[in-house]
């Protein structure tokens, strides 16, 4: 089991690019979200999955998209990148409703917007 | 909505005992998760409470008053090893959000 996969680790991305971070699970989670962990702010749900093709918006959404076409994935897109977006970012998956063994966390990419 | 509170920052000694709060306001409740990340590290899940009570791992216990809002994380034996952010963070009645605090550092000191 690789666990929670993300990539890239690190990326610099100009203002207005867009771009797509990756996240791969294979435990067969069905839930699945990104957060993005700002100094000093802890962590904040960005969007969330509770199955494939279901999504929904979490506390700070906007100016992103998900899309959940298969159980394995849940891609972040930044649609236009802005200096506001520069955070780490963290996806994290679960088994499912009630499992009390909590969330499991990729290790996170570190994302630059200049 | 969920509004969590816990503080910013604690000093403890190695070897000695320290407990960290976490006080909760929200509009649904399904149990209450701590996290410990070391940084510039992924958080690594610690403990659920669901019921009111204490739940004990090894030199780790958490707490749960769901009457109070209140949770507390207690750490024994401190460790060099043990100096991280511990993030409290209350799921919603749907299980499906996981709504963070802000976390606590703790340093432990020699």
């Amino acid at each position: 089991n690789a666990g929670v996969t993300q990539t890239p680790k690190f990326q610099v991305l100009k203002t207005g690019q867009s771009m797509t971070l990756q996240c791969a699970q294979d435990m067969n989670h069905e839930y699945m979200s990104w957060y993005r962990q700002d100094p000093g702010m802890g962590l904040r749900l960005i969007h969330y999955s509770v199955g494939a093709g279901i999504t929904d918006q979490g506390e700070v959404p906007n100016g992103y998209n998900v899309s959940r076409s298969t159980t394995e994935d849940f891609p972040l897109r930044l649609l236009s990148a802005a200096p506001s977006q520069t955070s780490v970012y963290f996806c994290a998956s679960k088994l499912g409703f009630g499992q009390g063994d909590g969330y499991t966390f990729g290790s996170g990419t570190r994302l630059t917007v200049v | 909505g969920q509004n969590i509170d816990q503080p910013t920052e604690m000093t403890a000694t190695e070897g000695a005992i320290v407990q960290i709060n976490c006080t909760y306001q929200t509009s649904g409740f399904n149990g209450l998760f701590w996290y410990q990340q070391h940084a510039g590290e992924a958080p690594t899940f610690l403990s659920y409470n669901v019921l009111d009570g204490l739940e004990e791992k090894g030199r780790f216990s958490s707490f749960l008053s769901r009457s109070k809002g209140y949770s507390y994380l207690l750490l024994k034996e401190l460790q060099m090893k043990d100096s991280a952010s511990y993030l409290c963070a209350a799921l919603n009645n749907a299980g499906n959000m996981l709504t963070f605090g802000g976390g606590t550092r703790l340093m432990v000191k020699p």
